[in-house]
């Protein structure tokens, strides 16, 4: 089983569609979450850590799940500008080491007018 | 801001050659990475290094090496670049537990 499993898509959406992204992870002592987002050619960007609470940031949501171990990316009134790969990231408990991140193989999305 | 950088964003080398890619970061990060990224395999992990002089291999550290003198500098090394190296290469650094920042990437073409 992998680390970080996201369903690859491609989501296919309408301008101002919602749309949501799931993923799910192994190690239940993973201690921190973020998604990251990609655009064609590019490198990975920080788009929002994801905390126990859930969080906000404008049109984007993001919950955690502990028990079920999985974390959700909410995308609300989807834009032209959303269409990018969505890579789902877990920080797994530090080892002997140091410290890494585990990066899912990401979610294509793609925004029509 | 963070910034991460790496010498070349294109880079087109011959199969056999001897390849450096070099990654530098400004925030006295502790951590830095080195992945590779092809279409439908995501980013892939080469090594990582979470001190200087100190290294570890990630998922797919064959026929590469890394290097790491200083702490702002982790180098990675084709030792002899075969055509299956061609790729993205993607530097990351990472202080504690927070989010890793990327370089711009390198697009290596190996002939």
């Amino acid at each position: 089983r992998k680390e970080v499993e996201q369903d690859p898509g491609p989501f296919n959406v309408p301008e101002g569609a919602t749309v949501a992204f799931n993923c799910t992870y192994s190690n239940s002592a993973s201690q921190s979450f973020f998604w990251y987002r990609q655009d064609c050619r590019k490198e990975p960007k920080l788009l929002m850590s994801v905390y126990s609470s859930g969080n906000e940031d404008g049109r984007f949501t993001a919950q955690l799940n502990r028990a079920s171990q999985y974390i959700s990316l909410l995308i609300r009134d989807s834009k032209l500008s959303d269409s990018a790969t969505y890579l789902c990231v877990v920080n797994p408990p530090p080892g002997e080491y140091g410290n890494k991140l585990v990066f899912g193989a990401g979610t294509i999305l793609r925004v029509k007018s | 801001d963070v910034k991460v950088t790496q010498s070349s964003r294109y880079l087109v080398k011959r199969t056999g050659e001897k390849v450096f890619l070099e990654c530098v970061q400004d925030m006295d990060h502790e951590n830095m990475f080195w992945y590779r990224q092809d279409p439908g395999l995501g980013l892939r992990l080469i090594y990582f290094s979470y001190d200087v002089k100190m290294k570890e291999k990630g998922d797919i550290p064959e026929g590469y090496s890394v290097s790491r003198e200083k702490k702002e500098r982790f180098s990675l090394i084709l030792e002899s670049a075969s055509t299956n190296q061609t790729s993205m290469y993607l530097c990351a650094s990472m202080g504690g537990v927070r989010p890793q920042h990327f370089g711009d990437g390198t697009r290596l073409s190996i002939l």
